[in-house]
């Protein structure tokens, strides 16, 4: 069975500092892994993905997570967040044949001005 | 349709009452999800369901709450008999089955419980 952690569900930087939104699975098979981003009032839309290839992925906005086998992680990083990045965060995990994609609790970031 | 579409976007019913919600996924998109999204609150998953394949119902709070679809085409959540802890914004998504391809979402059904 697959499974994600989100650790935390509130985490808030100043502007300017560096993001870092923590995401843990756990996998049988290899995983393919997305994070997502909602932002207030709107629905959820893809962020980046991870299926194949290169473990440093590049999303919208700056963001990048890297699929880290060893560590079964899969963190999200920006180098300096910005008012506008203040939303709500998921992190999910699916594999391959038809298997229901699992999403995580979701972490909320604030940005301070 | 270029996007998963919902509707209605907005519903407001009495308590005790039931309430329809329906999904029409993007065309093609074998699997199908509903999560529910209480305000300030992540991803509660519902129901899942991939082509034909008997559907994952494992999220479904109570049988008050069930979910139909024909084939690969639109889906209805129902709930009966609403209560106030129902409100919420019910989110449905769909993707191919392929697994290393998004989730879409649509806007969500917002459900306020009177």
């Amino acid at each position: 069975a697959q499974s994600v952690t989100q650790l935390g569900s509130h985490v808030s930087v100043s502007e300017g500092a560096l993001v870092l939104l923590r995401c843990n699975y756990s996998s049988s098979v290899p995983p393919y892994l997305f994070w997502y981003v909602q932002y207030p009032n709107q629905g959820l839309q893809l962020l980046l993905k991870y299926t194949t290839g290169a473990t440093l992925v590049k999303g919208i906005n700056g963001f990048e997570a890297e699929f880290k086998k060893s560590e079964t992680s899969f963190h999200l990083t920006k180098p300096s967040a910005h008012m506008s990045d203040a939303a709500e965060y998921f992190c999910a995990v699916s594999r391959t044949g038809g298997f229901k994609t699992i999403f995580g609790a979701g972490t909320r970031l604030f940005v301070k001005a | 349709g270029a996007g998963v579409s919902q509707s209605p976007s907005n519903k407001v019913t009495e308590k005790g009452k039931d309430v329809e919600l329906r999904c029409d996924p993007i065309s093609g998109h074998t699997a199908l999800y509903w999560y529910r999204q209480r305000l300030g609150q992540g991803l509660e998953f519902l129901i899942y369901f991939q082509g034909n394949s008997a559907p994952d119902k494992s999220g479904l709070p109570s049988d008050r709450f069930s979910a139909e679809r024909t084939g690969e085409s639109v889906s209805t959540l129902t709930i009966q008999r609403t209560q106030q802890e129902d409100s919420a914004v019910y989110l449905c998504a769909s993707s191919s089955d392929r697994g290393n391809t998004e989730a879409f979402f649509g806007q969500g059904t917002r459900l306020t419980v009177v």
